[in-house]
């Protein structure tokens, strides 16, 4: 069983639409949370950080951490075409010296 | 916005060849790191490097090598590049004080024939 689980998606939504990515996990030792977005051909990019369970919002985007299920959300409110993209959890231990382990990444498609 | 740069960007070379593929970042960063990503694939560590004169392997194996003279600068080498080693090469640095929240560079596309 990989460590941790993203569903690969394409997820397609019209413009305006909230969209909901998800991760889950196995190893109860992860405690800091990430999402990173990234474009066609670019490098990943740093979009939330989160520690230990809780919710955290940043503009139009709200990460939330459920450590009691394993399950980690992003929320990305009032969806645009520029949100195309693919995200990538990805999670870390002070036990694994902060080694991130990453999701496959969900493709998601905002349609005008 | 972090500062970290890959070259080159897209590189197509033959079977046989020995390449260099360059990473380097201004933000005076400890580690350093060498991710392979495939399409629809997890991003896979094949080097990290703590500071000068460290490197390590990493979860995947790999036929390429590291070096780390410089704090700003961790390339990865291809001795003899094969069609196997054809993917995306991402780098990535971190601070320890941030507890290591890496930093990606834009990343290079390897295709070798």
């Amino acid at each position: 069983q990989k460590e941790v689980e993203q569903d690969p998606g394409p997820l397609s939504v019209p413009e305006g639409a909230i969209v909901s990515l998800n991760c889950t996990y196995s190893n109860s030792a992860f405690q800091y949370f990430m999402w990173y977005r990234q474009y066609s051909r670019k490098g990943p990019e740093l979009l939330m950080y989160t520690y230990s369970s809780g919710n955290k919002e940043d503009g139009r985007f709200t990460a939330q951490v459920d450590k009691s299920s394993k399950y980690i959300s992003l929320f990305i409110r009032d969806s645009q075409p520029s949100d195309s993209a693919t995200y990538l959890c990805a999670m870390s231990s002070p036990e694994s010296g902060y080694a991130l382990n990453f999701g496959k990444g969900t493709s998601l498609l905002v349609t005008p | 916005e972090a500062d970290i740069y890959q070259t080159p960007r897209y590189l197509v070379i033959g079977t046989g060849k020995k390449i260099t593929l360059e990473c380097s970042q201004t933000m005076g960063h400890d580690k350093m790191y060498w991710y392979q990503q495939d399409p629809g694939m997890e991003l896979h560590l094949i080097h990290y490097s703590y500071g000068v004169n460290s490197t390590e392997k990493g979860d995947l194996s790999s036929e390429s090598t590291v070096s780390r003279i410089r704090t700003e600068h961790f390339p990865l080498t291809l001795e003899s590049a094969r069609p196997s080693h054809t993917s995306q090469y991402l780098c990535a640095s971190s601070e320890p004080r941030q507890r290591d929240t890496q930093y990606f560079g834009p990343g290079t596309r390897l295709t070798v024939l």
